[in-house]
């Protein structure tokens, strides 16, 4: 059972480029998150999803791009990225019933330069 | 503007003392209050959570203080231990899409 899965694990990239993370959940949750963590903001909601080809905006939208396509997949794109998105990003999905619980990914470690 | 608040920011005790972590929070509509504990390298996880209708839930030496009038909820760690250091994150949510609000996080560091 491999859960919820993020990759790359560690990214480098230049100012400007475009990047992709990477999220796969093996439990078909509908909902599924994207958040950045920094010093002194704990995690603050990006995207998310309720169903596929369902998204919208969470608390800081600007410069990313979400897409999904399928249930299991949610990746974030960072179209021309910049030093401020330098954090670490996590995905999460929960349930449509039952508990609220979301259950993370291990993180992705994004540096920009 | 941040809709949960988070203190105190970093917190130390010593093996088998009782740290408490505070959150204070405003939009009404919340109706969901769990709290997440991350190691370093790892993601979050949850490890006890609340709902408005009950004022206190306990999980081993996890408790969980929820005051409705005051809109502010606090974690209690019983017989703390080494193994419980870590950082700390409160959040609340509201339907319909679950949306998670969380604090800043405290990080809290258990001296043997």
């Amino acid at each position: 059972d491999a859960g919820i899965t993020q990759s790359p694990r560690y990214k480098i990239t230049e100012t400007g480029r475009q990047v992709t993370l990477m999220c796969h959940q093996t439990w078909s949750h509908s909902y599924m998150f994207w958040y950045r963590q920094d010093l002194g903001h704990g995690l603050r909601l990006i995207y998310y999803s309720a169903a596929a080809d369902i998204t919208d905006k969470g608390e800081v939208p600007d410069g990313y791009v979400v897409s999904r396509s399928k249930t299991e997949n949610f990746p974030l794109t960072l179209e021309s990225a910049t030093r401020s998105q330098t954090s670490v990003y996590f995905c999460a999905s929960s349930d449509r019933v039952g508990s609220y619980e979301q259950y993370f990914g291990p993180g992705t470690r994004l540096t920009v330069t | 503007q941040q809709q949960v608040k988070q203190s105190p920011q970093s917190l130390i005790v010593q093996k088998g003392g009782i740290p408490i972590i505070n959150c204070a929070y405003e939009n009404t509509a919340f109706d969901y209050f769990p709290w997440y504990q991350q190691f370093p390298g790892k993601g979050p996880a949850l490890l006890i959570a609340i709902r408005p209708d009950v004022s206190e839930k306990k999980e081993g030496r996890f408790t969980i203080s929820f005051n409705k009038s005051a809109k502010q909820f606090s974690l209690h760690i019983m017989d703390s231990q080494p193994g419980d250091s870590a950082t700390y994150f409160c959040a609340a949510s509201h339907p319909p899409f679950n949306k998670f609000y969380f604090g800043s996080g405290t990080k809290l560091n258990v001296k043997p």
